[in-house]
């Protein structure tokens, strides 16, 4: 079945940081997307990405679909304390088909 | 609006008993989906239904695992028997096909088998 690698597993940063984490697949999705999953709660869609190349930002986040369709990455500028939990991607095959997820990152920022 | 609804948030039961997961999806939205979390394992997808049809359960982990979605408006995953190996968060998603897909999570319900 598909893989998503997921990197770094944690990352301990100070505040104000920027941040920086990717995804690798062993086959092509035509969706990618980074979900955030705080403590007891579920994950919350950050980002979602269409197209081969496609960067996107929203508001501090910036992800960009990989041209080979087989990766994505997610950027944090200027990290806050709110910006702590786990983070997700995630790719998609098909417009109806269910998600394939990474392991995650866990963000940690130390003030 | 409401979003994904799951019940229970929390159950602990005892090995062998029949657990019972509820999801109530967005109004609207026409794919269900079941993951399971673990630390060890992650976010696995387990089953999936577009309008009330089961796609792929391909993720089932196996015969004491199933799940129906008998309207549009709510789904069960049921266990039976539970073993403590089931210990995990359960999460129910929702999407809608023309919203690019943007799939939604409940907030879990998380399963401690003893």
């Amino acid at each position: 079945g598909q893989q998503l690698n997921q990197s770094p597993q944690s990352m301990f940063i100070q505040e104000g940081e920027d941040v920086s984490m990717n995804c690798t697949s062993s086959s092509i999705f035509n969706t990618w997307l980074w979900y955030k999953q705080d403590p007891g709660e579920g994950p919350v869609l950050l980002i979602a990405l269409y197209k081969a190349g496609e960067l996107t930002s929203n508001g501090r986040l910036t992800a960009q679909f990989g041209i080979t369709r087989k990766d994505s990455f997610l950027n944090i500028s200027a990290s806050i304390p709110s910006d702590v939990g786990i983070y997700f991607c995630a790719g998609q095959l098909g417009g109806a088909d269910g998600l394939t997820f990474g392991k995650g990152t866990h963000l940690i920022i130390q003030p | 609006d409401a979003g994904v609804i799951q019940s229970p948030r929390h159950e602990v039961t005892e090995m062998g008993q029949e657990v019972t997961l509820r999801c109530k999806p967005i109004s609207g939205h026409n794919s269900l989906f079941w993951y399971r979390q673990t630390m060890m394992r992650g976010l696995e997808l387990l089953i999936y239904f577009n309008n009330n049809v089961p796609i792929d359960d391909s993720g089932m982990p196996e015969d004491r695992f199933s799940a129906k979605m008998p309207n549009a408006s709510f789904s069960t995953l049921k266990i039976q028997p539970s073993e403590p190996r089931d210990s995990a968060v359960y999460f129910c998603a929702s999407s809608f096909a023309g919203d690019g897909n943007t799939i939604y999570f409940g907030e879990g319900s998380w399963l401690t088998v003893v």
